[in-house]
């Protein structure tokens, strides 16, 4: 079976353009999560959705980032009028998760490179 | 909330020498523990984790971390590194209410030397 997309692979834009990065995980897996990963640092979380539960948006940074899961599969994570500090690596993980459980390995996709000039 | 802080964001080491990553986190209730590699132009995976049990986790590749709950500590170490452990490598936690949501430090960068 194949495992986490993300497409593109790299996005180039300009300052104050919209972006959709796009991630198709890991078929029945249940959890999807996007962090960013801007150069030297750590990944940052941005949202989590959890099958049908209301997503955790707790780590979008303004109300320029949203995000959405069709289907409980297929998530978009729009960027609308991008700044320079939103150049980053854009990762996309998902999961299996067990009701009450935790624990599970992430897999993760190659992520998106995103550049604003 | 849970925090993590990798005391050392680079970390050079000769081939053949052994290697110890220090990761510590905090957090106000009961966690669970991973270490993640991401290898050059590759994406994350997994290489251990700790949910309970014995405190002592083997990995793959060869690495293991010791989880010590008074220190709040979960620092990686491999007794014999190889040219193909130069990677970024990232310890992470979650709350064990908190389902997968993971929190991530700084990050360790290792390179091996021949």
């Amino acid at each position: 079976g194949a495992g986490v997309s993300q497409s593109p692979s790299n996005k180039v834009t300009e300052k104050g353009k919209d972006v959709e990065l796009r991630c198709d995980p890991i078929s029945g897996h249940t959890a999807l999560y996007w962090y960013r990963q801007s150069l030297g640092q750590g990944l940052e979380f941005l949202i989590y959705f959890q099958g049908n539960s209301a997503p955790d948006k707790s780590g979008l940074p303004s109300d320029r980032f949203s995000a959405e899961r069709t289907g409980g599969s297929v998530s978009t994570l729009t960027i609308q009028r991008t700044q320079q500090e939103d150049s980053a690596v854009y990762l996309c993980a998902s999961s299996e998760e067990r009701p009450g459980g935790g624990g599970e390995k992430l897999f993760f996709g190659s992520g998106t490179q995103l550049s604003v000039l | 909330a849970q925090s993590v802080t990798q005391l050392d964001s680079q970390v050079p080491v000769f081939e053949e020498a052994p290697v110890e990553l220090r990761c510590n986190y905090s957090s106000s209730v009961s966690v669970y523990l991973f270490w993640y590699v991401q290898y050059p132009n590759q994406g994350l995976q997994l290489l251990l984790k700790y949910l309970s049990g014995s405190t002592l986790v083997k990995g793959i590749n060869g690495f293991e971390a010791e989880f010590n709950k008074s220190q709040t500590s979960f620092h990686l170490r491999k007794p014999s590194v190889h040219i193909s452990d130069t990677a970024e490598y990232f310890c992470a936690v979650t709350a064990k209410a908190a389902g997968n949501k993971l929190t991530f430090g700084g990050g360790t960068r290792v390179l091996v030397k021949p």
